[in-house]
């Protein structure tokens, strides 16, 4: 069965220092790999994805992934984080084998402090 | 940017009523899913529909729950007998491959 664990509920950082959100899977197969982002009171929006290629992705609002075949991580960062980065991720997994449903983490809440 | 609509954004019912939540996918999305979040917790997810039927649903989508999807364009979920526990916010999402885009979601309340 396909999960994925998020080990931090919360990560606080001060702002323009660098972010790391912290995310490994489990997939019987090839993993695709996604992180969402969730403001107060509003719904999930999609910030970046990996499949194949490079291992490290570049989405939304300057964020990227670092996918880590080895080590079954992907790790969600920013070079210097900002203070309306302050939300709820989500780090989430389909598994290549079923066009159907994606799998998420628990959530990680980043506060970054002025 | 196409977009993924959801209404009502809330809903307030009496615990045994049965509600509708309505959901307009993305025009040449393929996947539809319906999600649920507790209080800001884990996303979990409901049921997943594809080409006029169910593919998948979890042991959370009983016989109280029920999707439909009745004119090409909506995409609705219908809980019938709602009782408290089911005071959630619920996602429709859709994809056509591979990311999933989700909706805003629409916050119900069973009191």
């Amino acid at each position: 069965a396909q999960s994925v664990a998020q080990p931090e509920d919360q990560v606080n950082v001060a702002e323009g220092n660098p972010l790391t959100v912290k995310c490994t899977y489990s997939v019987s197969g090839n993993p695709y790999l996604f992180w969402y982002v969730q403001y107060p009171n509003r719904g999930l929006q999609f910030l970046l994805k990996y499949i194949t290629g490079d291992n490290l992705v570049k989405g939304s609002y300057g964020f990227e992934a670092e996918f880590n075949k080895s080590q079954t991580s992907f790790h969600l960062k920013k070079p210097s984080a900002l203070v309306s980065d302050s939300a709820l991720y989500f780090c989430a997994v389909r598994d290549l084998s079923s066009a159907s449903k994606i799998i998420f983490g628990s959530g990680t809440r980043l506060s970054i402090r002025p | 940017e196409p977009e993924v609509t959801q209404t009502p954004s809330h809903q307030v019912t009496q615990m045994g009523q049965e509600v509708i939540l309505r959901c307009v996918p993305i025009s040449n999305h393929l996947y539809f899913y319906w999600y649920r979040q507790i209080l800001g917790q884990k996303v979990e997810f409901l049921v997943s529909f594809y080409n006029n039927e169910i593919s998948e649903k979890s042991e959370i989508f009983d016989d109280q729950f029920s999707v439909e999807r009745p004119d090409g364009s909506n995409f609705t979920l219908k809980i019938r007998s709602t009782k408290l526990e089911d005071s959630a916010m619920y996602f429709c999402a859709s994809s056509r491959d591979r990311p999933i885009y989700f909706g805003e979601g629409s916050w119900l309340t069973v009191v």
